[in-house]
């Protein structure tokens, strides 16, 4: 039990439709990061939120975004879904922009897009 | 281009033996490299990391080598127990504080 909780756990979008996750960090966790995980592949860096600011983002389209609220809670959008962005996305949270040891992932939530 | 690699999908091994799972990497940047555990229907965990300035740390079971020459590091489990039985990425970023660059990952297993 991390702390960290994501929601929805498992849903199903049509391509080119919209997706929300989201993502509530650890208490006392200012930082939270997005991955994404593909099926039989590693967890891939889409960006991090520090205080309400991006900071960070790894190689993913703009279609990607992500917002983060005065709670330390957070958001992934995805815009324009393809089938590719089918994946378990994963939130983890951290304190002060660190990352390394000190990061603690959710469950995930796993987006299916048909 | 996968700059953390971990070649081998999946690895059984018996009860009470030693786990060597292997790890290499492309990028001599990286700066600090880490292996998370993942269970099924749950995040990954950390498990264990080493700085670049060391070659061995060790903790409890688990011990992570690293041979910065060869940019290969590897982690053991002795003596392998039910409970490892997971899934193991390896892991490295910059520093402590950047994107952390994940591998596939390989499934250990367990036996009895």
């Amino acid at each position: 039990e991390t702390g960290v909780t994501q929601s929805p756990t498992h849903l199903i979008k049509t391509r080119g439709q919209q997706v929300t996750l989201r993502c509530s960090s650890q208490s006392g966790h200012n930082t939270v990061s997005w991955y994404q995980q593909a099926l039989g592949q590693g967890p891939q860096f889409i960006f991090q939120y520090y205080r309400e600011e991006e900071n960070g983002r790894g190689n993913f389209p703009p279609r990607f975004s992500g917002l983060q609220f005065p709670n330390y809670s957070s958001e992934l959008n995805v815009n324009a879904l393809e089938l590719d962005d089918s994946a378990l996305y994963l939130c983890a949270s951290s304190r002060d922009g660190h990352s390394g040891n000190t990061i603690y992932f959710g469950e995930g939530s796993w987006l299916t897009v048909v | 281009d996968q700059q953390v690699k971990q070649n081998s999908p999946s690895l059984s091994v018996q009860e009470g033996r030693i786990s060597i799972l292997n790890c290499d990497y492309t990028n001599s940047m990286f700066d600090y490299f880490l292996w998370y555990k993942k269970y099924p229907a749950e995040g990954p965990t950390f498990l264990i990391s080493i700085s670049s300035i060391k070659d061995k740390n060790e903790d409890g079971r688990f011990t992570v080598f690293l041979n910065k020459s060869a940019k290969h590091l590897s982690l053991h489990i002795v003596p392998s127990q039910p409970g490892d039985s997971a899934v193991y990425f390896c892991a490295a970023c910059m520093n402590r504080d950047d994107k952390i660059i994940f591998g596939k990952g390989t499934r250990l297993h367990i036996l009895p």
